[in-house]
């Protein structure tokens, strides 16, 4: 089993949409969770980070944590074609190491 | 202005040779990383580093080695016993190794030729 499990997609949606991305962890004592947007050739850049069990909010993102499923997503609503890219979660484990997902490709439609 | 910068941005590498990726930050951020990005896949950490002459293996460290000397230089080597060494590099900073976000620098493609 991988430690950072996402889906590779790619994921289609048309604009104006909402664009729901999904990663899965292993080691239940991870700590801290992200979100980065990377377009292509590009370094990550962070969307998102968060802590604590539930939703955070940030303008057309929303973060979502649960830690008994080991669980975290990220919804990005009314989608635009400036948000096609690669998205990597990432996750801080017990031992301090960050570990990144392979990336879902997001596709936005016009 | 703050950040991380990368150099060289191309690297080309003949095989058998040695070749140093530097990094450098001013941030003032005590934690450095060193990940690998093979194309369609995610990051793999090579090497990281919470202070200075302090640095620990990631999860591909065979093949590379890294210094931390000074607080704002995390340069990468690569070695010859590295048998595939065609990647993006990517450097990164943090505050600290816990609970805080990573800045990237905007990497180095090196290709072997």
């Amino acid at each position: 089993q991988k430690e950072v499990e996402q889906n590779s997609g790619p994921l289609s949606v048309p604009e104006g949409a909402i664009a729901s991305l999904n990663c899965t962890y292993s080691d239940r004592g991870s700590q801290s969770f992200f979100w980065y947007r990377q377009y292509s050739g590009k370094s990550p850049e962070l969307i998102m980070f968060i802590y604590s069990n539930g939703d955070k909010e940030d303008g057309r993102f929303t973060a979502q944590l649960n830690k008994a499923s080991q669980y975290v997503s990220l919804l990005i609503r009314d989608s635009q074609p400036s948000d096609s890219a690669t998205y990597l979660c990432a996750v801080t484990t017990g031992g301090f190491k960050t570990i990144f997902g392979a990336g879902t490709r997001l596709f936005v439609k016009a | 202005d703050g950040g991380i910068t990368q150099s060289p941005k191309y690297l080309f590498r003949k095989e058998g040779q040695n070749v140093t990726l530097s990094c450098e930050q001013n941030l003032n951020h005590d934690a450095m990383y060193w990940y690998r990005q093979d194309p369609g896949q995610g990051l793999r950490l090579i090497y990281y580093s919470q202070i200075v002459n302090d640095f620990q293996k990631g999860d591909i460290a065979e093949g590379y080695s890294v210094s931390r000397e000074k607080k704002e230089s995390f340069p990468l080597t690569v070695t010859s016993a590295q048998k595939n060494p065609t990647a993006f590099y990517l450097c990164a900073s943090s505050i600290g190794l816990k609970n805080t976000e990573a800045f990237f620098g905007q990497g180095t493609r090196l290709t072997v030729v």
